[in-house]
């Protein structure tokens, strides 16, 4: 079955710190992935997704970048950290590109940026 | 206009009752509905998917969707109070080979005993 690890679980950083969130899907291939964040009331807001290894497509201008490495592997990353960046993370995927796929999400990285 | 638009809430209701939720939507192109299930702190999990409207039960949940009105719909029988979470409508349509969703802002629901 398929299993999607996010880390760390919580994080508390200062403004103008870098950060590095960490994704990786276990059994199954060539994947589809997305980080979103989400915010209180505001809903989930897409943020990257990633079609294959070394392929992200940015959603809305912002402090953040992605990055994948491998296969199953999906960075969230920032130079320096702004207040607003503060939220909740989730990374999915999903088996292809497919409309109908649905998504999978895991258990969510909680920022605070102080 | 947002394109899915989801009452917050929250919702209380007593243990056994009904659970019933909605969500609307504004783009006629979407044709795939979900509703994920999020408990505090946790990240969504999926619940209902469907594509087709009408009605779809799994155990206790129903879903619903209505095309020509835009309007989809989760229905909780016998609520348990481990059904309190925040309930997510979700809904895609295809986009350049890629299934984008767009969500509602969610509902918190609280089942008391």
């Amino acid at each position: 079955s398929q299993t999607i690890h996010q880390w760390p679980a919580t994080l508390v950083q200062p403004v103008g710190s870098p950060l590095s969130l960490e994704c990786t899907v276990e059994g199954t291939s060539n994947p589809n992935l997305y980080w979103y964040r989400q915010a209180a009331g505001r809903g989930l807001q897409l943020l990257f997704y990633s079609v294959g290894i070394g392929q992200i497509s940015s959603e809305v201008p912002q402090n953040l970048s992605a990055s994948r490495p491998q296969d199953r592997q999906f960075i969230l990353s920032s130079k320096k950290l702004l207040l607003s960046d503060s939220g909740f993370y989730l990374c999915a995927w999903s088996s292809s590109g497919g409309p109908g796929d649905e998504q999978f999400f895991g258990p969510g990285t909680r920022l605070t940026v102080l | 206009q947002k394109e899915v638009e989801q009452d917050p809430g929250p919702l209380s209701v007593p243990e056994g009752a009904i659970v019933s939720l909605n969500c609307t939507y504004s783009n006629s192109a979407f044709q795939y509905f979900m509703w994920y299930r999020q408990y505090s702190r946790k990240g969504p999990e999926l619940l209902m998917y469907t594509y087709s409207s009408g009605n779809k039960e799994d155990g206790r949940f129903t879903a619903q969707v209505d095309k020509s009105s835009k309007y989809i719909s989760l229905f909780i029988r016998d609520s348990q109070p481990s059904d309190s979470a925040t309930y997510l409508c979700a809904m895609s349509f295809p986009y350049y080979g890629n299934n984008r969703l767009a969500f509602g802002k969610g509902n918190q629901v609280v089942v008391i005993p």
